[in-house]
């Protein structure tokens, strides 16, 4: 069974840095391509990020480029996502998602349960 | 980017009814379109992907169909658990967008 568990969430002061991880379990990492997806709580879903399996090809939203950086550490089955410069609009529940496909153009398959993270002074 | 509009932004049906769910894209996404599920207090679930394909462990009473611009989620007979947000999301070019979203609430 596919398992995807993030952390690192939490409050934290406009400007300032998180870095976010996901534990991965349950199938090959290293296969298949992984997301952020974040939702602010009532709202809609928004595409944060894309990393391939072997981490050569990489996306990000236009709202978080030069911000955030996504990675992966296929030896250890983990995700993460280094945020920087914060911004109030970043507050949201952020998803780890597993691709359906190892590459390229993507959906996501499976789903962690999310880490919260809200940016306030 | 490419812009997903769902309709309607909210249905109220009865278990057991049939239901049509659309989303429109501003520009043609070919056949890559996907349909997502998600309740209260959960992550989403994919459903269908490229248009008409469901995704492993989802019922028959699920499906897709559409090309192009406009794509459809049919559900043949409702069942309690469908009561939920469906969105839509393509993945023909970064950055993903999804629909914002049909709410399928009980009647």
């Amino acid at each position: 069974e596919v398992q995807l568990v993030e952390s690192g969430g939490g409050l934290v002061q406009p400007g300032r840095s998180l870095r976010l991880s996901c534990a991965a379990s349950g199938f090959s990492f290293d296969d298949y391509a992984m997301h952020w997806v974040r939702q602010v709580p009532g709202k809609g879903l928004e595409w944060v990020s894309d990393i391939n399996w072997n981490s050569g090809g990489i996306a990000y939203a236009d709202s978080v480029k030069g911000r955030f950086t996504i990675s992966r550490d296929n030896a250890k089955n983990s995700l993460y996502l280094q945020m920087n410069s914060l911004r109030t609009e970043d507050t949201a529940l952020y998803y780890c998602a597993k691709g359906l496909f190892y590459g390229g153009y993507d959906y996501f398959d499976s789903w962690g349960q999310g880490t919260l993270v809200t940016v306030s002074s | 980017e490419i812009v997903l509009t769902q309709s309607p932004a909210t249905l109220s049906l009865s278990p057991g009814e049939r239901v049509i769910l659309s989303c429109r894209a501003s520009q043609s996404v070919s056949s890559y379109l996907a349909w997502y599920q998600q309740k209260p207090g959960q992550a989403p679930r994919l459903l269908i992907y490229d248009t008409s394909n469901r995704a492993t462990g989802i019922p028959a009473r699920f499906s897709g169909s559409g090309s192009g611009t406009d794509f459809t989620l049919t559900i043949s007979s409702l069942e309690p658990e469908d009561f939920a947000i469906y969105y839509c999301q393509h993945r023909t070019s970064w950055p993903y967008t999804f629909g914002q979203g049909t709410k399928l609430e009980i009647k």
